[in-house]
């Protein structure tokens, strides 16, 4: 079975540009996480869905990121536009329900110059 | 707010010997996830703890839960060098967040 799938693996942007980070979940997984990971802070979990509706946003840093889930089987992190200070991997991961165990896929890294 | 605490932060170990990494948390919660991630890499789920008291075995690794002390513990038995990278353990905290502890890394030396 495929796993989680995200893309780009890597992303080397400048400042003040669009980032858009996508996110294919694992077929029949009902609920999707968008987590950042820095060194300073760690793993930080940013927006969560179940079946495809936010619930969870307080994790955004700040209104320049934006996160949707159009259907089951795509999603979408934006950052609009970037900073430095956003540079970091990002992860997405998926579970069968809200409080299952978390597949992780293997993350998009993050530049910003 | 939802805490959860690793010790150490790094362990760096000779093969062959035991360790134990401790992971506090403050809820009251009953599911408790360890993870394992290679340097550059993804997580990877190694246990999922769910009651008070459950242990789980993996070749050299063990994790248990205490929910009445909120500690799980990842022990270690006769380390080997592939057995380096950054352990995790996470607290669903009663809630669907999974929160991460900061994560130890382990160095196994021959």
């Amino acid at each position: 079975d495929a796993g989680v799938i995200q893309s780009p693996r890597h992303e080397v942007t400048e400042m003040g540009q669009e980032v858009t980070l996508r996110c294919k979940p694992i077929s029949g997984h009902n609920s999707l996480f968008w987590y950042r990971q820095t060194m300073m802070r760690g793993l930080e979990l940013l927006i969560y869905f179940n079946n495809n509706v936010p619930i969870d946003d307080s994790g955004m840093p700040e209104d320049r990121f934006s996160a949707k889930m159009p259907n089951a089987s795509f999603s979408t992190l934006k950052i609009q536009p970037s900073e430095p200070r956003d540079s970091a991997v990002y992860f997405c991961a998926s579970s069968p329900t809200m409080t299952g165990e978390l597949f992780f896929g293997e993350g998009s890294r993050l530049t910003v110059l | 707010e939802l805490k959860v605490e690793q010790n150490p932060l790094f362990l760096s170990m000779q093969e062959g010997k035991n360790y134990t990494i401790y992971c506090n948390y403050s809820t009251t919660s009953d599911r408790l996830y360890w993870y394992r991630q290679d340097p550059g890499k993804s997580l990877e789920s190694l246990f999922v703890l769910l009651s008070n008291g459950a242990v789980k075995q993996e070749g050299r690794l063990m994790a248990s839960l205490d929910t009445k002390a909120r500690l799980s513990t990842l022990h270690i038995t006769a380390a080997v060098h592939d057995l380096s990278a950054t352990y995790f353990c996470a607290d669903q905290g009663g809630s669907e967040k999974l929160v991460f502890g900061k994560g130890t890394k382990l160095t196994v030396n021959p």
